[in-house]
């Protein structure tokens, strides 16, 4: 299985002030045929289920705000609040599509 | 848009048979695999098996001996079911779309074993 590994598991910000979350994968998640990295965010609220932000490591889903955005290629991947709202306060968790068994980072817990 | 929605059962005893449901809305899944994901505490989120159009399935090797999905004739309906559930089955159960990516996911189930 593909291990995927976050840091850190918990951060505080101020408001305004950027966030940044590390993901890292145990194997490539570069796919040479479509040069994608096959490596999606979530952001998961109290009570809700995980929502998609990002896939394709830098592709925000739809409706989401230009403040988060994905980067990275093959095993190291990071997610940025350019300018944390109250809003964003969350557990936010990497995961690996490119190959089954689909795994998950442990989550990191982003705090004001 | 495709919506998720999910019921069954959320208190079992040990050795009990954990039975779930998710049904769609909205459009089709072709094209997609539709999943099940748990979420618990000590394991975070982990992916438990998948179904495609096909009705062809896929499972988490950790899990595959007591899981079983299954599509309905319609296409609108796919369940869960886990033979001899113990305290270590307790989680929040999601199904969810995957293409490859998650999105979107049904509405979690907490299903407790005591």
């Amino acid at each position: 299985d593909i291990v995927m590994t976050q840091s850190p598991d918990s951060l505080a910000v101020s408001l305004g002030e950027r966030a940044t979350i590390n993901c890292k994968s145990s194997q490539s998640l570069f796919y040479n045929s479509n040069n994608e990295n096959y490596l999606a965010w979530y952001q998961q609220k109290p009570g809700q289920p995980p929502k998609l932000l990002i896939y394709w490591a830098s592709t925000r889903a739809s409706g989401v705000p230009d403040r988060f955005s994905g980067s990275g290629s093959g095993t190291d991947f990071t997610l940025t609040i350019s300018s944390l709202q109250a809003e964003d306060v969350a557990v936010y968790y990497c995961q690996q599509c490119y190959s089954g068994t689909w795994t998950f980072g442990q989550g990191t817990k982003v705090e004001v | 848009q495709v919506q998720l929605q999910q019921w069954g059962a959320g208190l079992l005893k040990p050795s009990d048979t954990l039975s779930l449901t998710c049904g769609l809305s909205g459009g089709s899944f072709r094209g997609y695999y539709w999943s099940w994901i748990r979420q618990s505490p000590g394991k975070g989120l982990e992916w438990i098996g998948e179904v495609n159009h096909s009705g062809s399935t896929n499972y988490n090797p950790s899990l595959k001996s007591r899981v079983t999905i299954s599509l309905d004739a319609s296409k609108t309906q796919i369940s869960l079911k886990v033979n001899s559930v113990t305290a270590a089955d307790t989680a929040v159960y999601y199904c969810a779309l995957r293409g490859p990516w998650y999105d979107p996911w049904g509405q979690g189930t907490q299903v407790t074993v005591s």
